[in-house]
């Protein structure tokens, strides 16, 4: 069974900076494409970033150059580097898994809620 | 970037209705469409992929179906069980891979 747990999220001060982990058990992080997706309070889902298999990475505009992702594998696990952290940033991050390419995100984590407020 | 347009936002229906939720997207996608199913306080759930092929273990009252760059979401027959927020999403070969706005469907 997959199971993908994040961690890390938590009140943090505007212009702070916060990292996101998300454990993967029966998945491999190292071999299939990882993403992050957020969902502000209330509102829909927003694809953030994407590390692929050969190390690839990609960000959504609005968090290129603050955001970075990056994954430790014989942990097994993904990170999200958040620095510059706006009050816009305030969200439920999600880890999601592709097993491929051409496949949907299949597997989803629980989600950690991260805010960002004075 | 792609630009996903979901239809309606919001919907009530009776037990036993059929529901349409419609998607379309600004430029061809081919199949590469996917639908979930958010309950709240959940995290999304995969329904439906390449547009009409039902996930394992999702009813048979889902359904799928594209028509150029038009995407629909069918249900069937209306349970309680299926109050939630669906979303398409677009995940062709290049980021950013963009989402519908949501539709929340609820029972009359």
């Amino acid at each position: 069974e997959v199971q993908l747990v994040e961690s890390g999220g938590g009140l943090v001060q505007p212009g702070g900076s916060l990292r996101l982990s998300c454990a993967a058990s029966g998945f491999t992080v190292s071999t299939n494409h990882m993403n992050w997706v957020r969902q502000a309070p209330g509102k829909g889902l927003e694809w953030v970033s994407v590390i692929y298999s050969d190390d690839s990475t990609y960000y959504a505009t609005s968090v290129k150059g603050r955001f970075t992702i990056s994954r430790h594998n014989s942990k097994n696990t993904l990170y999200l580097q958040m620095n510059s952290l706006r009050a816009e940033d305030t969200a439920v991050y999600y880890c999601a898994g592709r097993l491929g390419p051409t496949t949907p995100f299949d597997f989803w984590g629980q989600g950690t809620l991260v805010t960002v407020s004075s | 970037d792609i630009q996903m347009t979901q239809s309606p936002s919001s919907l009530s229906a009776s037990v036993g209705d059929r529901v349409t939720i419609t998607c379309r997207a600004s430029q061809g996608i081919k199949n590469y469409l996917a639908w979930y199913q958010q309950k709240p306080g959940k995290a999304p759930k995969l329904l439906i992929y390449a547009a009409s092929t039902l996930q394992s273990g999702v009813p048979s009252r889902f359904s799928g179906s594209i028509s150029g760059t038009d995407f629909t979401l069918t249900i069937s027959s209306l349970q309680p069980e299926d109050v939630a927020t669906y979303y398409c999403q677009n995940y062709n070969s290049v980021p950013p891979w963009t989402f519908g706005q949501g539709t929340k469907v609820e029972i009359k």
